[in-house]
């Protein structure tokens, strides 16, 4: 079984709210993504977690705040949006397999955020 | 820079025939690439994969062509159904420390019925 699971499917929130999208997977994948995704474009990478820490930040903003609560759990934290931060927030995993460079990645549904 | 780069935005094919996705990149270092599938309010789900050490790779009615002397990928989808309507993302490993996976701009099938 190769399933991410997002919630929620869809989040609409205001520019003073906080927020989190949840992404889980349990199939014992070491390495987790978040990863932004505009109308007609491809999705852009934000964070990478390898074994729970954070191996990559793409020059994210701070309101957006990722979390790694376990190998099995993702968390992105919202607060302070802005509208053009509405898009489709997609969460990934992969094997981790270290050196041998072919560590495919499985998406969830990703959760479709409107900032208000 | 690094780029992977579609050369259609849009695909129309009719339903029985075969479709081809093309795709460049432009990193000879990159030794891994993927196949993705997006539907409509869906995330991109995986169709094949394809390592540098190989040229064609066969999965149910579909093959990855890579020919690293022109740095070109692309997928082959046979018999192509309405089920196959969808937009096709081609994506890249980029051999350094981290695990970027970068994305080409996407293609749309369009299956005429």
């Amino acid at each position: 079984d190769t399933e991410v699971t997002q919630t929620p499917k869809h989040l609409v929130m205001g520019m003073t709210n906080k927020k989190s999208l949840k992404c889980e997977q349990h199939m014992g994948h070491r390495a987790m993504y978040w990863y932004k995704q505009k109308a007609k474009k491809p999705p852009e990478l934000m964070f990478v977690y390898s074994y729970e820490k954070l191996s990559i930040n793409e020059s994210v903003p701070s309101r957006f705040s990722p979390e790694c609560p376990n190998s099995s759990l993702l968390n992105l934290h919202l607060h302070a949006l802005q509208p053009e931060d509405s898009a489709l927030y997609l969460c990934a995993s992969s094997p981790y397999k270290g050196e041998t460079r072919t560590d495919t990645q499985y998406f969830g549904p990703g959760t479709r955020l409107t900032v208000l | 820079g690094e780029s992977v780069g579609l050369h259609l935005p849009t695909l129309s094919v009719q339903e029985g025939d075969n479709s081809i996705i093309n795709c460049a990149y432009s990193n000879s270092a990159s030794d891994y690439f993927i196949w993705y599938k997006q539907e409509s309010g869906k995330g991109p789900q995986f169709i094949i994969d394809i390592r540098s050490n190989m040229d064609k790779r066969q999965g149910q009615r579909v093959t990855v062509l890579l020919n690293k002397t022109v740095k070109h990928l692309s997928l082959q989808i046979a018999a192509t159904q309405p089920g196959d309507s969808a937009v096709y993302f081609c994506a890249e490993t980029v051999m350094d420390s981290s695990y970027k996976l970068i994305f080409g701009s996407g293609t749309r099938l369009l299956v005429r019925p």
